[in-house]
């Protein structure tokens, strides 16, 4: 696509529910990140893949969370029993190789926790 | 640990003046990548300008130029004839270039920017 793509754009759950967020990066691009943002903690890295791989998990803040990609595009970040804490803003990005132009964002999902 | 702090929270500008965003950071590489974005209201986080810390050169986009001290680990963000759209939160983030961890960007705080007509 034209840009990367992420829904839902808004999501409010119930506390001790599993939610999915969907990212859809731009076409071609091998690389992808996620990304939380919150008030109390501003900019966090989550995870990401090259490819279907995950190099670099170590932003998962619990086992709660988890993500997959599939076909080297779309990805979900699943997050099982959720706390109020985990209500934020989470970003998803993606790159050519290996990101050194930088990283195109999409418009996030915010979730909150009630 | 690699930090990236951003010292002002909030920054104002007349339109058409000039203003400077500073960032610093703390790294033990040589080499690595510095990136300021910019995140509207729309939540969309889009970039504005990169460095390559091996480039000495400063990089320039339009009116957007940074202000690269490599020895100092200073890298800030000058806005040259400011228009109401610049109007939004800047981040500074930093890049290692090589390792597992490339993929990990560590950001700033973010600096508020309003924009007075």
């Amino acid at each position: 696509g034209a840009g990367v793509s992420q829904s839902p754009s808004n999501k409010v759950t119930e506390k001790g529910k599993d939610v999915e967020l969907r990212c859809d990066p731009i076409s071609g691009h091998t690389a992808l990140y996620w990304y939380r943002q919150s008030l109390g903690q501003g900019l966090e890295f989550l995870i990401y893949f090259q490819g279907n791989s995950a190099p670099d998990k170590s932003g998962l803040p619990s086992d709660r969370f988890s993500a997959e990609r599939t076909g080297g595009s779309v990805s979900t970040l699943t997050i099982q029993r959720t706390q109020q804490e985990d209500s934020a803003v989470y970003l998803c990005a993606s790159s050519k190789g290996r990101g050194a132009d930088g990283y195109t964002f999409g418009s996030g999902t915010r979730l909150t926790v009630v | 640990a690699q930090t990236v702090t951003q010292s002002q929270p909030e920054m104002s500008v007349q339109e058409a003046e000039t203003v400077t965003l500073s960032c610093t950071y703390d790294t033990s590489e040589s080499d690595y990548y510095l990136f300021w974005y910019k995140q509207p209201p729309s939540r969309q986080m889009i970039l504005v300008i990169r460095q390559e810390a091996y480039k000495q050169q400063n990089a320039t986009e339009n009116r957007f130029s940074v202000n690269f001290q490599k020895a100092a680990k200073s890298f800030s963000l000058k806005i040259s004839d400011s228009q109401l759209g610049d109007a939004a939160m800047y981040f500074c983030a930093y890049r290692r270039a090589g390792g597992t961890s490339y993929g990990k960007l560590t950001f700033g705080q973010g600096t508020i920017l309003t924009v007075h007509p």
